[in-house]
């Protein structure tokens, strides 16, 4: 069964710097997506950034990156430079190509300190 | 602007009764889905639609129900059979289109039981 795990339930940085928040995963498909998204206050669900299982080099959205180190199936999220504005939980997921369903982890709530 | 509409923002329910929460997308997205989040955990999905008046069981089904009888309507109901239903509900859609197949989340239904 898929499985996604994010050990940090909470992280502190100080704003400008940069950190990284920890996901892993488990699965037995060959070829997947993974997801990070962000949670504000308000509640809606943003997407962030994506990395697929075949794709070689890390993926980059602006201040975003995703460190994917395949074999030792992680996809860490890291944000440069932070603003108070990354204050908000982070979510990990996977969905497998093609499929219909996508796998949530439990969430890293990150606070930026001015 | 396209995006994903959920109403009410808040809604207070008296045990015993049954509720229902909107979700509309004018994304024309042919995917949508339910997912309830628990204060602190990640998103757990109740039910996933692919197409116009198909839907099937996510993980969490028990005590919920749901029709797709509009390609840009997914609503949900939350029966009196569901024994803990106070938590944030989330309604997501997708498309095989967009660049990642990445979900778009409406801006959530907050459900309190009094």
């Amino acid at each position: 069964a898929q499985k996604i795990t994010q050990t940090q339930p909470g992280m502190f940085v100080q704003e400008k710097e940069a950190v990284t928040l920890d996901c892993t995963y488990d699965t037995s498909d060959q070829s997947y997506g993974l997801f990070w998204y962000k949670q504000p206050s308000s509640g809606e669900m943003i997407f962030l950034i994506y990395q697929g299982s075949y794709d070689e080099q890390n993926a980059t959205e602006g201040r975003y990156s995703l460190n994917f180190q395949k074999a030792r199936k992680s996809a860490n999220l890291v944000i440069s430079a932070s603003q108070l504005g990354d204050s908000a939980m982070y979510f990990c997921a996977m969905r497998e190509v093609g499929g219909f369903k996508t796998i949530f982890g439990a969430g890293t709530r990150l606070f930026v300190k001015a | 602007d396209g995006g994903i509409t959920q109403s009410p923002k808040y809604l207070f329910r008296k045990e015993g009764q049954n509720v229902t929460l909107s979700c509309e997308q004018n994304l024309n997205h042919d995917a949508m889905y339910w997912y309830r989040q628990d204060p602190g955990q990640g998103l757990r999905l109740i039910y996933y639609s692919q197409i116009v008046n198909d839907f099937q069981k996510g993980d969490i089904a028990e005590g919920y129900s749901v029709s797709r009888e509009k390609k840009e309507s997914f609503p949900l109901t939350v029966t009196s059979a569901q024994k803990n239903p106070t938590a944030f509900y989330l309604c997501a859609s997708k498309s095989w289109q967009t660049s990642y197949n990445e979900q778009f989340f409406g801006p959530g239904t907050r459900l309190t039981v009094l």
